[in-house]
């Protein structure tokens, strides 16, 4: 978990409520990346940058926003439209997205609905 | 498209025993695979990783896995299991440019004493 950082550790969202989720990182990669896990289905990539400015949408973007207006900061809203929220959200970062680099990942956000 | 299959749920070893964790995978052209360890409520821990080489790689904690090319696997293995081994762990896969990596479900790995 080092060198990444999510917070909080637990959040609460309202029916209707749009929420973010924070993922900073000191590593100094280019690569940022958003992965939702649900019990027994692994993890699901929501969206991923490359590039400060740029990103893109992974397998399960809907419901999802993200920017990316600093290297070191990727954050993750979850809007109205995400039905079905409650999961665990892993933020992780590589060096660049080559195929050959490894992802570290943060300590993880859950996101309950109230 | 890439898919990783891990076919157990959960495997149970008992403390001192060797242990395997087993991970198929289906990529088009040469694969980059990867196995990390997630303890409960935490992040994922890079374990260890195969791109090119040696067919057996080692990694942290004493963890090695076998990648084996004809039949498409990449197991992950350790002589000998310790009661903190006990954790979740996941196999995952991303064929060589740029592309997204593919994690399998997870296997459960319980570790009694």
């Amino acid at each position: 978990d080092g060198g990444i950082t999510q917070s909080p550790k637990y959040l609460f969202r309202k029916e209707g409520q749009n929420v973010t989720l924070s993922c900073e990182q000191n590593l100094n990669h280019d690569a940022m990346y958003w992965y939702r896990q649900d019990p027994g289905q692994g993890l699901r990539l929501i969206y991923y940058s490359q590039i400060v400015n740029d990103f893109q949408k992974g397998d399960i973007a809907e419901g999802y926003s993200v920017s990316r207006e600093k290297k070191e900061s990727f954050p993750l809203t979850v809007t109205s439209a995400q039905k079905n929220p409650t999961a665990f959200y892993l933020c992780a970062s590589s060096i660049a997205r080559d195929s050959q680099e490894t992802q570290y990942f943060g300590p993880g956000t859950r996101l309950l609905v109230l | 498209a890439q898919s990783v299959a891990q076919p157990e749920d959960q495997v149970n070893v008992a403390e001192g025993n060797p242990l395997t964790v087993k991970c198929t995978y289906s990529v088009s052209g040469n694969p980059y695979l990867f196995w990390y360890v997630q303890y409960p409520n935490r992040g994922l821990q890079f374990l260890l990783k195969y791109i090119t080489g040696d067919n057996l790689v080692k990694g942290s904690y004493g963890f090695e896995a076998e990648f084996n090319k004809s039949q498409t696997s990449f197991h992950l293995k350790k002589p000998s299991a310790l009661v903190s081994d006990s954790a979740l762990y996941f196999c995952a896969v991303r064929p060589g440019g740029y592309s997204t990596l593919t994690f399998g479900k997870g296997t459960m790995l319980l570790v009694s004493p």
